[in-house]
């Protein structure tokens, strides 16, 4: 099926520094999700994003929601070597009483202590 | 992941015997989403189900993969004649009914095929 194009595909960052990936579409969503996974763990619900322009905030993580509704962005601020891991977005359809969720690529990402 | 519950987490099977992997979904939830992943790489989708429905299975190999969600009783993936290939993570995932419900994943299960 159809994936989001997630960047970046990698990134190694040294401890402190602040993270921006991002997700973009050629569709529009009604719902955009970030989710981050361990390793050898199931991805867990990070932040959820329902309306465009919606800027939400968990911790040291921000999200948005684009206005085209194409698109969202998360940041991390100060990273911490434990925001290790990867990072999937996923954006959210509904229609004919059934919901449609496409998945990011994911985003790798590596922190030097 | 506290809710969804996947097991068992690791599974070795030989090639040409069946695996069953199970789920039980959040309390409260009816929907279930099946994925595969293999290592350094994304989620792909494989089936979405509903109490006794399935909804979407555009994701799962025609041949060999079938997918079930009781009416009682957790969901149910199950390859029958398991080759090297499908050795893989699979993941289940459960959501609220209704539009916008985000889904929550279970730890999955590893499987392994000899």
């Amino acid at each position: 099926g159809q994936q989001l194009n997630q960047s970046p595909q990698s990134m190694f960052i040294q401890e402190g520094e602040d993270v921006s990936m991002n997700c973009t579409s050629s569709s529009i969503f009604n719902t955009w999700l970030w989710y981050k996974q361990d390793p050898g763990e199931g991805p867990v619900l990070l932040i959820a994003l329902y309306k465009a322009g919606e800027l939400t905030s968990n911790g040291r993580l921000t999200a948005q929601f684009g206005i085209t509704r194409k698109d969202s962005f998360l940041n991390i601020s100060a990273s911490i070597p434990s925001d290790v891991g990867i990072y999937f977005c996923a954006g959210l359809t509904y229609s004919g009483g059934y919901q449609k969720v496409t998945f990011g690529t994911g985003t790798k990402l590596q922190v030097i202590p | 992941n506290a809710g969804v519950m996947q097991n068992p987490r690791h599974l070795v099977r030989r090639r040409g015997q069946e695996a069953r992997l199970r789920c039980s979904p959040m309390k409260g939830h009816s929907h279930v989403y099946w994925y595969r992943q293999l290592p350094e790489e994304g989620l792909k989708f494989m089936v979405y189900l509903q109490k006794e429905n399935i909804i979407d299975e555009s994701g799962m190999p025609k041949e060999r993969f079938s997918a079930e969600f009781p009416k009682e009783g957790p969901s149910i993936l199950r390859i029958q004649q398991v080759v090297r290939g499908d050795s893989a993570a699979y993941f289940c995932a459960s959501s609220d009914r209704g539009p916008n419900q985000p889904q929550h994943f279970g730890d999955g299960t590893r499987l392994s095929i000899l």
